[in-house]
């Protein structure tokens, strides 16, 4: 069974960092993309970054870019982001989403169960 | 930037109704075109790729169409558990992915 379960968030003060951790089983991590995408409360969805299988290849969305972090550890079936200098408006749910390979849309066909991060003084 | 809009925000139907839903983007996308479902407090659930393919273990009566910029996914009888949020998503070169605002089916 495809599992996929992040860790990591929590209540951080405005300029702190957070690492959250996306921890998979029950598919060959190392040949899937990955992506992080999160969810303020109650709105919509907000992509805010991806990584190829290898890691070679990373993209992030401009209202993260220069502060996050995506990483993967392939020998340990794990998948971060590294989240620095946080501002109130990146509070959200966390979720991670595995990429189906080969599909012109990049669908995300798994999701994680999501990790909240709260950014407050 | 690729912008998805959708509408209508919110459709009011009832169990056993068809329901329409409109996805378009501010420049074609060919058919690199995905729809997802969310209900409360879960994570979303992929239901269409490449704009008119069923995922896995989707049911039938979830259908999508279009290409280039007007996307269309229909429902042709909600069951009680289709009363969700649907979100669609664009893969292009910049950025990466774009989600459109929801529409969210509610019971009438």
């Amino acid at each position: 069974e495809v599992q996929l379960v992040e860790s990591g968030g929590g209540l951080v003060q405005p300029g702190g960092s957070l690492r959250l951790s996306c921890a998979a089983s029950g598919f060959t991590f190392s040949s899937y993309e990955m992506n992080w995408v999160r969810q303020a409360p109650g709105k919509g969805l907000e992509w805010v970054s991806y990584i190829s299988s290898s890691g070679s290849t990373i993209y992030y969305a401009d209202s993260v870019k220069g502060r996050f972090t995506i990483s993967r550890d392939n020998a340990k079936n794990s998948l971060y982001l590294q989240m620095n200098s946080l501002r109130a408006e990146d509070t959200a749910v966390y979720y991670c989403a595995r990429v189906i390979p080969g599909r012109y849309s990049y669908p995300l066909d798994y999701w994680g169960q999501g990790t909240l991060v709260t950014v407050s003084s | 930037e690729i912008v998805l809009t959708q509408s209508p925000a919110t459709l009011s139907l009832s169990p056993g109704e068809r329901a329409t839903l409109s996805c378009r983007a501010s420049q074609s996308v060919s058919s690199y075109l995905a729809w997802y479902q969310q209900k409360p407090g879960q994570a979303p659930r992929l239901l269409i790729y490449d704009a008119s393919n069923r995922a896995t273990g989707i049911p039938a009566r979830f259908s999508g169409s279009g290409s280039g910029t007007d996307f269309t996914l229909t429902i042709s009888s909600l069951e009680p558990e289709d009363f969700a949020v649907y979100y669609c998503q664009q893969r292009s070169n910049w950025p990466l992915f774009t989600f459109g605002g929801g529409t969210k089916v509610e019971i009438k």
